[in-house]
């Protein structure tokens, strides 16, 4: 089993639709979550940190539950430049950041 | 403020050659981190060094190396190239925070 297991893409979504990514990581000892994004043959780019309280970014909104070992990022109203592959990310405490595989998301116009 | 920055952005190298990877952390972290990515996965973890000391070190063979600098840059070297290493290796420059930023990665292609 992988440490960290998302959602498998890709998702096609019309411009204006909320979409909901889920991510659930395998170890327990886990301490600080991120979500980010990656675009085509870029670099991965930090979109938020995950915090137990929920946080939310303007129209993105990141859950974390410890007791179901599970992270989520909403987005609200997308946007043809939210189209990327969102990557799930664990790690404990100052130690290597774990990724999941990455879910592509497709906005439509 | 500079980003992460990497050098070179593209490589092209055959079988068996070596290859040296270069990177500067932002300016004031002291800690750079080497992932490898190929197509359709995320990031693997390679190397993470802090104030020069490896850190941790990802299920690669012993033909991946790296270094941390002074200044606290940092190389990673490739021993006799396979196809199977072509990917996208990307630095990672971490604060005191345990957020880490990523430069823009170098492409590398083994043929």
């Amino acid at each position: 089993r992988k440490e960290v297991e998302q959602d498998p893409g890709p998702f096609n979504v019309p411009e204006g639709a909320t979409v909901a990514f889920n991510c659930t990581y395998s170890n327990s000892a886990s301490q600080s979550f991120f979500w980010y994004r990656q675009d085509c043959r870029k670099e991965p780019k930090l979109l938020m940190s995950v915090y137990s309280s929920g946080n939310e970014d303007g129209r993105f909104t990141a859950q974390l539950n410890r007791a179901s070992q599970y992270i989520s990022l909403l987005i609200r109203d997308s946007k043809l430049s939210d189209s990327a592959t969102y990557l799930c990310v664990v790690n404990r405490g100052n130690t290597p950041l774990v990724f999941g595989k990455g879910t592509r998301l497709s906005v439509i116009a | 403020d500079a980003g992460v920055t990497q050098s070179p952005t593209h490589l092209i190298k055959t079988r068996g050659q070596h290859v040296t990877l270069r990177c500067s952390p932002i300016s004031g972290h002291k800690s750079v981190s080497w992932y490898q990515q190929v197509l359709g996965q995320g990031p693997q973890f390679i190397f993470q060094y802090y104030e020069k000391e490896e850190r941790g070190r990802g299920n690669f063979p012993d033909r991946f190396s790296a270094r941390q600098f002074p200044n606290y840059s940092s190389e990673l070297n490739v021993n006799a190239l396979l196809l199977g290493d072509s990917a996208l290796y990307l630095c990672a420059s971490g604060g005191e925070s345990y957020e880490q930023y990523f430069g823009p990665g170098t492409r590398l292609t083994v043929t």
